[in-house]
């Protein structure tokens, strides 16, 4: 079956620092990639959705100078939280698909605390 | 074998019916788990969340878990054809809410 492998499972950095998070399709092609935010006991929301070797869509309302979105190959994409503040701490949650008709494969999540 | 298996369907039922969704799950330290619902083309909706055994309803919702059998349940009473969606449980094992993830049922509510 599909995997989605993401990374780090956690991650603790200092505040004005950067951090990249990965996600990774481990046995098919994810053509689109989607990256969420989620805080506690909430739903998911969308940050940004993107395809293969095109820039990211970003969610109205999300900073893609802060939030940057590489989906350079077919099995990985990476989201840079830049200059992360405290505020940024959160839940962030990739998922992917080949193609949407045979739904879609969520990575495990990374949370991340600014201090 | 995955962690956490799910049906993925598609679950095609009348309207009115009542709704029957299911995970399996083999690891044994998950005590969070939680169902949510996604609509096409939008992010995954938080519909219930339990913590360990036992039942949680919610309007015409109803969250079970078995955590002897692994076994997980979201019943949805009085089906409308607005509840067709896919159908995702997540749980894990820690308050990190490290999420494993079904693959997600596609149910369908024929008027």
């Amino acid at each position: 079956g599909a995997v989605v492998s993401q990374h780090p499972s956690w991650v603790i950095c200092k505040s004005g620092t950067s951090v990249k998070i990965e996600c990774r399709s481990l046995d098919f092609q994810a053509t689109t990639m989607f990256w969420y935010r989620q805080f506690p006991k909430q739903s998911l929301m969308l940050m940004a959705t993107s395809n293969e070797g095109s820039k990211a869509t970003y969610e109205q309302g999300v900073e893609k100078d802060k939030f940057l979105i590489n989906h350079a190959s077919l099995t990985l994409s990476t989201l840079t939280v830049t200059s992360a503040h405290p505020e940024d701490s959160s839940f962030y949650i990739c998922s992917a698909t080949e193609n949407a008709n045979y739904g879609y494969t969520f990575g495990s999540g990374t949370r991340l605390t600014v201090v | 074998q995955k962690e956490v298996e799910q049906d993925p369907g598609p679950l095609s039922v009348p309207e009115g019916a009542i709704v029957s969704l299911n995970c399996t799950y083999s690891n044994s330290a998950f005590q969070y788990f939680m169902w949510y619902r996604q609509y096409s083309r939008k992010g995954p909706e938080l519909l219930m969340y339990t913590y360990s055994s036992g039942n949680k309803e919610d309007g015409r919702f109803t969250a079970q878990v078995d955590k002897s059998s692994k076994y997980i349940s979201l019943f949805i009473r009085d089906s409308q054809p607005s509840d067709s969606a896919t159908y995702l449980c997540a749980m894990s094992a820690d308050s990190n809410y490290q999420l494993i993830w079904g693959a997600g049922t596609k149910l369908i509510i024929k008027p």
